[in-house]
């Protein structure tokens, strides 16, 4: 299938916002998540969005929703160096199988004291 | 808690030999599925299954086998056939649109 895209890298310094940006491939797609990994673990999942919404706020996170550019974005309000991770988006899909989701190749970020 | 638990969380192979990775989950999720990650990459889909006793080829199956006998439980067996099998594997689990739960992974390093 073709590719949901991110970044590779994003370097913030502490106590700014970070914005990670990624780009999906599938305009029928209903759902869209967030997951963070950090070193030797799995992936947490952060926040899922509809695709009817625009917008979504947790906490320091803030989810936003392009559908007419297939763009998702996950904001980061005064990032601190525990948000050091690799940020994985992801869509879901439907094939013959049932519903899937495909994954962004991972953006890492890394915050500076 | 309900979870999913993969192990060994690291796992030598030595050259020519079968290795099973453990994968369950007692979160009463239908769908499972195993991604294999190599160093600065992404994850990439080796197997998965939508439901008990039945399961599909990923995008790199090759050197791989499952088994889906029971809804909680589902084993990834690294083959001889494998050439490159150093990576971290990773074991999901899912219900409807809820997102995929990961376990914490499994390091194989060939010896």
């Amino acid at each position: 299938g073709e590719d949901v895209e991110q970044s590779l890298f994003l370097s913030v310094r502490e106590g700014d916002s970070s914005v990670i940006n990624c780009t999906y491939t599938d305009s029928s797609s209903t759902y869209l998540y967030w997951y963070k990994q950090e070193p030797g673990a799995g992936l947490q999942l952060l926040t899922y969005i509809f695709s009817n919404m625009d917008m979504k706020q947790d906490q320091r996170l803030t989810v936003l929703l392009n559908k007419k550019d297939k763009h998702l974005s996950l904001r980061i309000a005064d990032t601190q160096t525990g948000d050091s991770a690799i940020y994985f988006c992801a869509e879901l899909r439907a094939n013959n199988a049932g519903n899937m989701l495909t994954f962004g190749g991972g953006t890492r970020l890394m915050v500076k004291p | 808690d309900g979870g999913i638990t993969q192990s060994p969380k690291y796992l030598f192979r030595k050259e020519g030999q079968n290795v099973t990775l453990s994968c369950e989950q007692n979160l009463n999720h239908d769908a499972m599925y195993w991604y294999r990650q190599d160093p600065g990459q992404g994850l990439r889909l080796i197997y998965y299954s939508q439901i008990v006793n039945d399961f599909q080829k990923g995008d790199i199956a090759e050197g791989y086998s499952v088994s889906r006998e029971k809804k909680e439980s589902f084993p990834l067996t690294v083959t001889s056939a494998q050439k490159n099998p150093t990576a971290f594997y990773l074991c999901a689990s899912s219900y409807l649109f809820y997102g995929y739960t990961f376990g914490s992974g499994t390091r194989l390093t060939v010896v």
